[in-house]
């Protein structure tokens, strides 16, 4: 599976757009990009994934670049109740998420 | 309902004791897990169960032994309990055996005293 790079920590405003960047320079062609975030002491929860095309669901949408090297996430309107640790995952096939250190996403008030 | 629920929560014990964890969904996935998160908040594969047969087993002592009694289940026998194993441990499932959306419990804390 390719290696994604996030920064470390990102803050946003309450009832702004929070955009999360994944660097994933060595992703394959059948390689999916993912996003699941984990709230404090909580389970992941699954937001979004895409392989080519830009995704929108009810929690956020799915940015993906043309040579599909990166991506961002957008929240638009980001809430308190949204400050999480957000993980970029990549793969194609198999079991398993490969969960690195992800972004922490502060949302002030 | 809770889609995948883990027993207990909570559990703290001593050195050298023997305990499980179990996991159960009512998803009607084929696919189940096991996570390990520990203090530094990296969350890794242990196992991954794929209609009760074992698909995944990344390096994890012996101590660690899943069992899958049905497709709903998935419980984590831990032998010999190590200060080490004290992490969070959580359950997920997914609906097939190509990578999908996968589907977290709420985890047990373990603290080994």
């Amino acid at each position: 599976d390719a290696k994604t790079t996030q920064p470390p920590s990102m803050d946003c405003a309450e009832g702004r757009a929070a955009n999360l960047p994944c660097n994933h320079s060595t992703i394959s062609g059948n390689e999916y990009v993912y996003w699941y975030r984990q709230i404090h002491s909580q389970g992941p929860q699954y937001i979004i994934h895409g392989l080519k095309n830009n995704e929108t669901n009810e929690m956020a949408s799915l940015i993906i670049t043309e040579d599909r090297k990166s991506s961002t996430l957008i929240l638009p309107h980001a809430t308190l109740r949204d400050t999480a640790v957000y993980y970029c995952i990549v793969g194609d096939s198999g079991y398993a998420l490969n969960f690195g250190k992800g972004t922490s996403l502060l949302v002030t008030p | 309902d809770t889609a995948v629920s883990q027993t207990p929560k909570y559990l703290v014990t001593q050195m050298g004791n023997d305990k499980s964890i179990k996991c159960e969904q009512n998803l009607g996935h084929d696919t189940m897990y096991w996570y390990k998160q520990d203090s530094k908040k990296f969350l890794k594969i242990m196992f991954s169960y794929n209609n009760k047969e074992l698909i995944i087993n990344e390096t994890v002592p012996n101590r660690f032994s899943p069992k899958s009694p049905d497709k709903a289940h998935l419980n984590l026998h831990i032998n010999s309990l190590e200060l080490g194993d004290s992490a969070v441990y959580f359950c997920a499932s997914s609906p097939g055996w190509v990578r999908e959306t996968q589907y977290f419990g709420p985890g047990t804390r373990l603290l080994v005293l």
